[in-house]
């Protein structure tokens, strides 16, 4: 079945300071992915849709200045977790779809 | 109301019983209906699409009650592996977004 791949798979980083999240399909192209967040024990939350060419479109109640995301081509998404706190410390997925949804690996960030 | 409601659990049963999970969904417009299954700190994966004559794969039975907006996952003869956390997934109609519930976590014991 098709691959997502996600990068990091793990970050640390300090409070204030700004991470970097890659998505990519690995052999299909993606018009929209998604971006989630699991906090533990808790289901997937959608954060905000990823639209290649244009801007996202976030879910209620997400900042959308702090959480900035890129969709520059049809195999990548970013997404920049801003001034991050650790209140932002969580599992970040991303998804895409191809004949059915695929979701990446997951990065789990933690801030101090 | 939370859009997709499950029983969080946790179950433990033991090996070889059968298991049952319930899902309800809040949206009419809902169209869509999957399982996925999720390991601990790993991403979701699809187990089975649900749909309205009811299905099965293997040891998998999955049957869908849209009147009553209802979804349920039977697992027969459970096996050590099948321990995880089953995440009912729902797509509106007209939106690409999947719709997740809390999940039920399953621990098959030896």
């Amino acid at each position: 079945g098709a691959v997502v791949s996600q990068h990091p798979s793990w970050v640390i980083c300090k409070s204030g300071t700004s991470v970097k999240i890659e998505c990519r399909s690995l052999d299909f192209q993606a018009t929209t992915m998604f971006w989630y967040r699991q906090f533990p024990k808790q289901s997937l939350m959608l954060m905000a849709t990823s639209n290649e060419g244009s801007k996202a479109t976030y879910e209620q109640g997400v900042e959308k200045d702090k959480f900035l995301i890129n969709h520059a081509s049809l195999t990548l998404s970013t997404l920049t977790v801003t001034s991050a706190h650790p209140e932002d410390s969580s599992f970040y997925i991303c998804s895409a779809r191809d004949d059915e949804q695929y979701f990446g690996p997951g990065t789990r960030l933690t801030v101090t | 109301r939370k859009e997709v409601e499950q029983d969080p659990g946790p179950f433990n049963v033991p090996e070889g019983a059968t298991v049952a999970f319930n899902c309800t969904y809040s949206n009419s417009a809902s169209q869509s209906f999957f399982w996925y299954r999720q390991d601990c700190r790993k991403e979701p994966k699809l187990l089975m699409s649900v749909y309205s004559s009811g299905n099965e794969d293997g040891r998998f039975t999955a049957q869908l009650n849209r009147a009553s907006q209802y979804i349920s996952l039977l697992i027969r003869d459970s096996k050590l592996s099948d321990s995880a956390t089953y995440l009912c997934v729902v797509n509106v109609r007209g939106a690409q977004k999947l719709v997740f519930g809390q999940g039920t976590r399953l621990t098959i014991n030896p």
